[in-house]
């Protein structure tokens, strides 16, 4: 099946800094989606990006399909940027299931 | 416009015993989808339903998991009797389109089987 691997695993910021995390999936893809699961635990959607670049205040987010990869860019990052960032591509076989990166942890230091 | 919603947001229960866990999609959001996070790993898709019907159940780790979706509303996940390692957050997700469609995810419930 296909693999979404995200890096880094974990990341530890001092707040201000900026930071990028990748996302690369072994496969086609129909969609790609980030998501910020804060610490209590909620997903919540950041962008819905199956190809382009988009942003949204602090964070931006770029997917280029044809080399499967997906970049997330955060600056200025604040401690309520925390918690785990989740990459999940929708597959273009095998039905419309989603599968998810294992996350990137992040930290924001005061 | 309200989001998808699920309940309980934690249970805790027995080894052996009975948990339903209930998601309401976003209105006129016909794909439903279940998900679970187990001991901080990831993200697994357990089933899809497409309104009342299921899609895609490839997911579902064992017959003790038993997930409804009467009328093509909202949904239910059975876990029948409860073991050690089904203890996680379950996600509910929703989309107006299985294809290419964008999924919202509920707040999550937890789950914790003592």
């Amino acid at each position: 099946g296909i693999q979404v691997e995200q890096s880094p695993p974990d990341l530890i910021l001092q707040e201000g800094a900026n930071s990028t995390l990748r996302c690369n999936f072994s496969d086609s893809v129909n969609n790609l989606q980030w998501f910020h699961q804060n610490p209590w635990g909620q997903l919540i959607n950041l962008f819905y990006i199956p190809s382009g670049t988009k942003q949204n205040g602090r964070l931006s987010a770029t997917t280029v399909a044809t080399e499967r990869y997906s970049l997330l860019y955060i600056s200025s990052s604040q401690t309520t940027d925390s918690g785990v960032y989740f990459c999940a591509v929708e597959m273009s076989t095998g039905g419309f299931k989603t599968i998810f990166g294992a996350g990137t942890r992040l930290f924001v230091k005061a | 416009e309200a989001g998808v919603t699920q309940f309980p947001s934690h249970s805790v229960i027995e080894k052996g015993q009975t948990v339903t866990l209930r998601c309401d999609p976003i209105s006129g959001h016909d794909n439903l989808y279940w998900y679970r996070r187990v001991m901080g790993k990831e993200i697994k898709f357990l089933l899809h339903f497409v309104k009342e019907s299921k899609q895609d159940e490839s997911g579902m780790p064992n017959n003790r998991f038993l997930a409804e979706r009467t009328g093509g509303t909202y949904s239910t996940l059975k876990v029948q009797p409860a073991e050690l390692e089904d203890s996680g957050v379950y996600f509910c997700a929703s989309s107006i389109q299985g294809f290419t469609g964008e999924l919202f995810f509920g707040e999550g419930s937890r789950l914790t089987v003592l």
